[in-house]
């Protein structure tokens, strides 16, 4: 079964643009989770998915807003760049049964110049 | 609010050391879970264990185990024998058992690295 993949691998953007991150969940799954990391502030949750619902929010400004098909795949988006959304950013999906068992792919590197 | 503490920042070992990895946490939930994960240097987070705050039970699985106490609230993961390709970060995390199950607060991590 092919892993969580994530596109792009790297990204560079700068300040004020707005960028669009996308994640394919396992097959099979329906939950897709986001979570920024950063040096300074770790690991941070900023959404969840779930049948094109999203089910929780972190504490992120409306800038970072996500979405989800169909086909369970999902798209995370942030608006109006700031150098501080510099991050990691890795997806998650998750099965029905185990649904806390989080699958995560390698991430996209966002760096806001 | 929860609250995951991995006061050991860096780790340095040297090859067939054991070694343990502390996790304390707070929770005012009576049901959650605990979990390690291991992120190597490609960045992905690849899942270790998960333990339900209703299973005190240790656990063993090869070179790992893992030493759950609710009195300490603590999940201290143990490594022994520890090999060069354990080097990576290791991080601990709680999550309620219901509802946001899948929104881990994760604490801030053990770069572990382990010499040959």
């Amino acid at each position: 079964k092919a892993g969580v993949t994530q596109t792009p691998r790297y990204l560079i953007k700068t300040r004020g643009q707005q960028v669009t991150l996308s994640c394919s969940p396992i097959s099979g799954h329906r939950s897709v989770s986001w979570y920024q990391q950063t040096p300074g502030q770790g690991l941070q949750f900023l959404f969840e998915y779930f049948s094109e619902t999203q089910r929780n929010k972190g504490n992120f400004p409306g800038r970072f807003s996500g979405r989800q098909f169909s086909n369970s795949r999902s798209e995370m988006n942030v608006s109006t760049l700031e150098l501080g959304d510099s991050a990691l950013y890795l997806c998650a999906s998750s099965p029905e049964v185990e649904g806390e068992k989080l699958f995560f792919g390698s991430g996209t590197q966002l760096s806001v110049l | 609010a929860q609250k995951v503490t991995q006061a050991q920042t860096e780790i340095s070992v040297v090859e067939k050391e054991d070694v343990t990895l502390d996790c304390v946490y707070e929770t005012r939930d009576t049901t959650y879970y605990l979990f390690w994960y291991k992120q190597p240097p490609s960045g992905e987070l690849v899942f270790l264990i998960r333990r339900n705050s209703f299973d005190e039970q240790n656990e063993i699985s090869g070179r790992y185990s893992w030493n759950f106490q609710k009195s300490t609230s603590s999940f201290n993961f143990t490594i022994t024998a520890s090999q060069v390709v354990d080097s990576a970060v290791y991080f601990c995390a709680l999550s309620e058992a219901w509802g946001s199950a899948r929104q881990l607060t994760f604490g801030s991590g053990t770069q572990l690295t382990v010499l040959p």
